[in-house]
């Protein structure tokens, strides 16, 4: 199946500093993929979609110059975390459809685990 | 609005089958049924989709009712490593296509 990779695996930060997560496609070009933040005990929440070469589209209630979303190539995505506060530590997880496929099903990334201290 | 509902956990003894069921009663004509499923701390993983038709891969088979309002995931021979909680998602086919999670079926498999 289709590789979704993303890195680092898990980052601490201090508050007030930025974060940058990566997510790339290995084995296919993805020119839509997706973020999502998911809290302890608690399902996935769409953050936002990343579009290669245009901004991204942003969920109600996620700020959108708070989480910046970059989708410069056709196999990578980055979502930095600018400002942090503990309130953003979270998994963050992203995932992209590999073309071609009739139902496009979403193949995701193993997640990122974001501490804020 | 949930697009789908699902029990909220299940028990199954290592080797059993595990049906997983999910309502899906306002499903559309384009919609299909994903199942994916999260092990503890790892991204979710796709195991099946399905039209109308029932599906069958190396991973599961799906049922979807002849109206489409429900549908079951089976896992013919449960074990240890499928303890996830499961997904049953609705959604148009596309690569923009968003998934809506909802909260999902907390599975635990038993010896």
């Amino acid at each position: 199946g289709a590789v979704v990779s993303q890195h680092p695996s898990w980052v601490i930060c201090k508050s007030g500093t930025s974060v940058k997560i990566e997510c790339r496609s290995l084995d296919f070009q993805a020119t839509t993929m997706f973020w999502y933040r998911q809290f302890p005990k608690q399902s996935l929440m769409l953050m936002a979609t990343s579009n290669e070469g245009s901004k991204a589209t942003y969920e109600q209630g996620v700020e959108k110059d708070k989480f910046l979303i970059n989708h410069a190539s056709l196999t990578l995505s980055t979502l930095t975390v600018t400002s942090a506060h503990p309130e953003d530590s979270s998994f963050y997880i992203c995932s992209a459809s590999p073309p071609g496929l009739v139902s496009y099903e979403q193949y995701f990334g193993p997640g990122t685990r974001l501490t804020v201290t | 609005d949930a697009k789908t509902t699902q029990p909220t956990s299940m028990d199954c003894a290592e080797g059993r089958a595990a049906n997983l069921p999910c309502n899906h009663s306002t499903i559309s004509g384009n919609e299909y049924v994903y199942w994916y499923r999260q092990i503890h701390s790892q991204g979710p993983q796709y195991i099946i989709h399905g039209l109308k038709n029932n599906e069958t891969n190396e991973m599961a088979s799906l049922i979807i009712t002849e109206d489409r309002k429900s549908s079951t995931l089976i896992l013919p021979h449960a074990t240890l490593r499928d303890t996830a909680v499961y997904y049953c998602i609705v959604s148009s086919p596309g690569t923009a296509s968003k998934l809506t999670f909802g909260t999902g079926t907390r599975l635990q498999v038993t010896l």
